[in-house]
């Protein structure tokens, strides 16, 4: 099966830089993805990693280690409107190629 | 262009009766995906259209839950009878075949049961 783990909560700045943490088991690998949901909301496509390294995007950045089995995404420069869930999800080829999502992390940023 | 719709976008319904959710997908995107977040939990997936064929409904609670994708456009997903453990937000995302990223959520269909 797949495994997903990623805090539940994190709390930070306006200005500041956060980075949410995931790590994953799965057999298969074929891609990481990285959603923003705001409460009652879609989640929306922020990233997606399937080599090794940081891919940039702005002010959100993702890295992959897949020997490691461990992902980031990294926020910079908080705004207040980054707070909501960061939902990080893994897709296996031996699983159909669907998505298999963690249970998010609900981040809030303070001024 | 328009983003995946899902209707209703709230549900509260009775424990035995009968509910339809409707997913309509990005135009021209093969797969439709349903995945389901009951309260507390991570989202789940149920099952997976590549146009109007069910490629995969591995996740499938049991056979209260009938997926229907007539045409390979849109889908709909009825619980009959729903149960109280059906409560959930019910998500439908779409993508192109073979896209190596973008999978398109809609904003799901809280469903309540009571």
């Amino acid at each position: 099966g797949q495994n997903i783990d990623q805090p539940t909560e994190m709390t930070a700045t306006e200005g500041a830089i956060v980075q949410i943490n995931c790590t994953y088991q799965t057999s298969g690998f074929n891609g990481l993805f990285w959603y923003q949901q705001h409460a009652g909301e879609a989640p929306t496509f922020l990233s997606y990693n399937v080599l090794d390294g940081l891919e940039e995007k702005g002010r959100f950045s993702s890295f992959l280690s897949r020997s490691k089995g461990y992902s980031y995404l990294l926020l910079k420069e908080l705004q207040m409107k980054d707070s909501a869930s960061y939902l990080c999800a893994v897709r296996s080829h031996n699983a159909g190629n669907m998505l298999t999502f963690g249970g998010g992390t609900r981040l809030m940023v303070k001024p | 262009e328009a983003g995946v719709t899902q209707f209703p976008s709230h549900s509260v319904i009775e424990k035995g009766q009968t509910v339809t959710l409707r997913c309509d997908p990005i135009s021209g995107h093969d797969n439709l995906y349903w995945y389901r977040r009951v309260m507390g939990k991570e989202i789940k997936f149920l099952l997976h259209f590549v146009k109007e064929s069910k490629q995969d409904e591995s996740g499938m609670p049991n056979n209260r839950f009938l997926a229907e994708r007539t045409g390979g456009t849109y889908s709909t997903l009825k619980v009959q009878p729903a149960e109280l453990e059906d409560s959930g937000v019910y998500f439908c995302a779409s993508s192109q075949q073979g896209a190596g990223n973008g999978y398109t959520f809609g904003s799901g269909t809280r469903l309540t049961v009571v």
